[in-house]
């Protein structure tokens, strides 16, 4: 059974740095494009990062230069290592297995808060 | 990028009659390698991940009822549920996968009327 668990969201402060980790089980990541998808409150979908299987990585522009995806195959684990937070960047963060280019599994997610 | 924008933004329906959802790309989301619509649908429950319902604008996904079903093409697409039930309750989403970074709709919430 294919389950994605996100870990790592919490609080803080504009400035600060978090590092996400979404955990894979039920298949191998370094195989599949591996993306992040955030949502702030009450609001829609936005696409944020991706590593593709040969390990490129690609952002939105929102994040550029602050966000960096990575993934630790013996860990079968991607992370989203993210500095320089903003207001804004306040969401909850879902890791999704790409298909093809649409996400087919999901994890639960895991809130980001930026506040002083 | 490609804008992605549904219509209308709220909808109430009453149980048992026909729900539909409309996506407009702001260009073509057809793949020309393969003749396929790079487009999906996603529906969400509160405090729930979006959860895939349609792919390639037509493919329903495993296990999704045959009373969802996706049609369209170019840049026009549409979600039709057939008889609304409880359950189908939620926010839908469209997303696009053709060119450039892939983007969402900005939702449409749909209730019981």
């Amino acid at each position: 059974e294919v389950q994605l668990v996100e870990s790592g969201g919490g609080l803080v402060q504009p400035g600060g740095s978090l590092r996400l980790s979404c955990a894979a089980s039920g298949f191998t990541v370094s195989r599949y494009y591996m993306r992040w998808v955030r949502q702030a409150p009450g609001k829609g979908l936005e696409w944020v990062s991706v590593i593709y299987m040969d390990g490129r990585t690609f952002y939105a522009d929102s994040v550029k230069g602050r966000f960096t995806i990575s993934r630790d195959n013996s860990k079968n684990t991607v992370y989203l290592q993210m500095n320089s937070l903003r207001a804004e960047d306040t969401a909850v963060y879902y890791c999704a297995r790409d298909e093809y280019g649409f996400l087919e599994y999901w994890g639960q997610g895991t809130l980001v808060t930026v506040s002083p | 990028d490609i804008v992605m924008t549904q219509s209308p933004d709220s909808l109430a329906v009453s149980l048992g009659e026909r729900a539909t959802i409309n996506c407009k790309s702001s260009q073509s989301v057809l793949d020309n390698s393969n003749n396929k619509n790079c487009l999906a649908w996603y529906q969400q429950k509160p405090g729930q991940p979006p959860k895939l319902l349609i792919y390639w604008a037509s493919t329903r996904q495993s296990g999704v009822p045959d009373r969802f079903s996706g049609s369209g093409s170019g840049t026009d697409f549409t979600l039709t549920i057939s008889s609304l039930q409880t359950e189908d309750v939620a926010v839908y989403f469209c997303q696009h996968y053709s060119s450039g970074p892939p983007t969402f709709g900005q939702g449409t919430k749909l209730e019981i009327k």
